[in-house]
């Protein structure tokens, strides 16, 4: 089945700086979903992305769609003590009427003040 | 307007038991999908129902089942619980137009002893 590959699994940065993560895909999806979750709390949707090579932001938050479809970024800029969290990113292939989504692994973020 | 409400929010059975675990949808969304997620792990697609249908089903035994219900709220059953059963419950759902992202409810916390 499909299988996605999210990096880095955690991080440790300073506040105020940025960061990046990444998910690729042994195969091609017709979405991408970043997700954060929060203990105790459902995953909520941060960005999605719709069209290949599509570039979209939501504040500090950047994300791409991958040109071949296989991979999506998240970019955080100025990172701030409250983007503590599990990032998550999702593919959604769609088949049908189906619509089920893939999840990665997770990236655990921590921000040191 | 209310978000995804799942009951109970927390829950602890013994092996060999059965749960019934229940999900109530956002407003104007009438598909209901379940995911399994692991401590550490991303969620797992269980299934998603439409129309009060099981429309999709993930890698998971029989001894899950769902059921939708007209007013589209939702069950998830679990049958003959095992130890690795116990992880988080998540229930999400989306609106008729294809292409918005899904909205997950807080999840239930099942443990089983």
């Amino acid at each position: 089945g499909q299988q996605l590959n999210q990096s880095p699994q955690s991080m440790f940065i300073q506040e105020g700086e940025d960061v990046s993560m990444n998910c690729t895909s042994s195969s091609i999806f017709n979405t991408w979903l970043w997700y954060k979750q929060d203990p105790g709390e459902g995953p909520v949707l941060l960005i999605a992305l719709y069209k290949a090579g599509e570039l979209t932001s939501n504040g500090r938050l950047t994300a791409q769609f991958g040109i071949t479809r296989k991979d999506s970024f998240l970019n955080i800029s100025a990172s701030i003590p409250s983007d503590v969290g599990i990032y998550f990113c999702a593919g959604q292939l769609y088949g049908g009427s189906a619509r089920q989504l893939t999840f990665g692994s997770g990236t655990q973020l921590t921000v040191l003040p | 307007d209310a978000g995804v409400t799942q009951s109970p929010t927390h829950l602890i059975k013994t092996r060999g038991q059965q749960v019934t675990l229940r999900c109530s949808p956002k407003s104007g969304h009438d598909t209901v999908s379940w995911y399994q997620q692991a401590l550490g792990q991303g969620p797992q697609f269980i299934f998603q129902y439409y129309e009060e249908e099981e429309r999709q089903r993930g890698n998971f035994p029989d001894r899950f089942s769902g059921h939708q219900f007209p007013n589209y709220s939702s069950e998830l059953n679990v049958n003959a619980l095992l130890l690795g059963d116990s992880a988080l419950y998540l229930c999400a759902s989306s609106p008729p137009q294809r292409g918005n992202g899904y909205t997950f409810g807080s999840g239930t916390r099942l443990t089983v002893v």
